[in-house]
């Protein structure tokens, strides 16, 4: 059964710090992985699709890594800004999509 | 890009009645759709799967009595969720699967009182 981990599970930095999300998942066997964003009471916004067979994909401040043998991706964001606090959701697709319980990221003006 | 949604986008209901949601997508087919259950700070996890012209899939531990599902088009799957408690009380998302990759409406907020 699939499983996603994300760490941390909250995140406080200043503004215009770089940082790190993290995603990890169990079974390696998936067709892609894909990183949304989650503003409080909203849907889903999402923001980068690594397909199985990328490394990585990129948006402007935005890029995603995927390491599919190791089970792992991760999302960095560039000189963070306040508009960047939300709730960033991993999710990979295998038959379904399965998702981690999210990193809270709140960036300090 | 394609486009789901959702109707209604919130919904206040009473206690022991029965509430019906819609998933559409807009401008694609979508052989099988997802519903997916959001409660506070929490994640999304998946209720079941919608299948066009067949019966749907449900994940373990959901009720299938409860929450009906009926997927009669290629673009509208429909949850029901039947006799709702304050329990209920979620944000319910549904998704449709594109030539690439899901597409997730926006949300339904249910509150049951």
């Amino acid at each position: 059964k699939q499983e996603v981990t994300q760490i941390p599970a909250a995140l406080s930095v200043p503004e215009g710090e770089n940082l790190v999300l993290n995603c990890s998942f169990t079974d390696s066997a998936i067709y892609n992985l894909q990183w949304f964003r989650q503003d409080p009471g909203k849907g889903l916004t999402s923001l980068l699709l690594i397909q199985s067979s990328q490394r990585e994909q990129t948006s402007g401040r935005l890029n995603a890594s995927l390491d599919k043998s190791s089970g792992r991706s991760t999302l960095y964001i560039a000189a963070s800004q306040p508009g960047d606090s939300a709730t960033y959701l991993c999710a990979v697709r295998d038959d379904k999509i399965i998702f981690g319980k999210g990193t809270r990221l709140h960036i300090l003006p | 890009g394609a486009v789901v949604s959702q109707h209604p986008s919130w919904v206040i209901c009473k206690s022991g009645t029965s509430v019906k949601i819609e998933c559409r997508s807009l401008d694609f087919q979508a052989t099988t759709m997802f519903w997916y259950r959001q409660f506070p700070k929490q994640s999304l996890m998946l209720m079941a799967t919608s299948n066009e012209g067949s019966k749907a899939t449900y994940e373990q531990g959901v009720e299938k009595d409860k929450f009906l599902i009926n997927h009669a088009s290629l673009t509208l799957s429909t949850l029901t969720v039947t006799s709702a408690h304050p329990e209920d009380s979620s944000f319910y998302i549904c998704s449709a699967n594109g030539v690439v990759e899901q597409y997730f409406g926006p949300g339904t907020r249910l509150t049951v009182t």
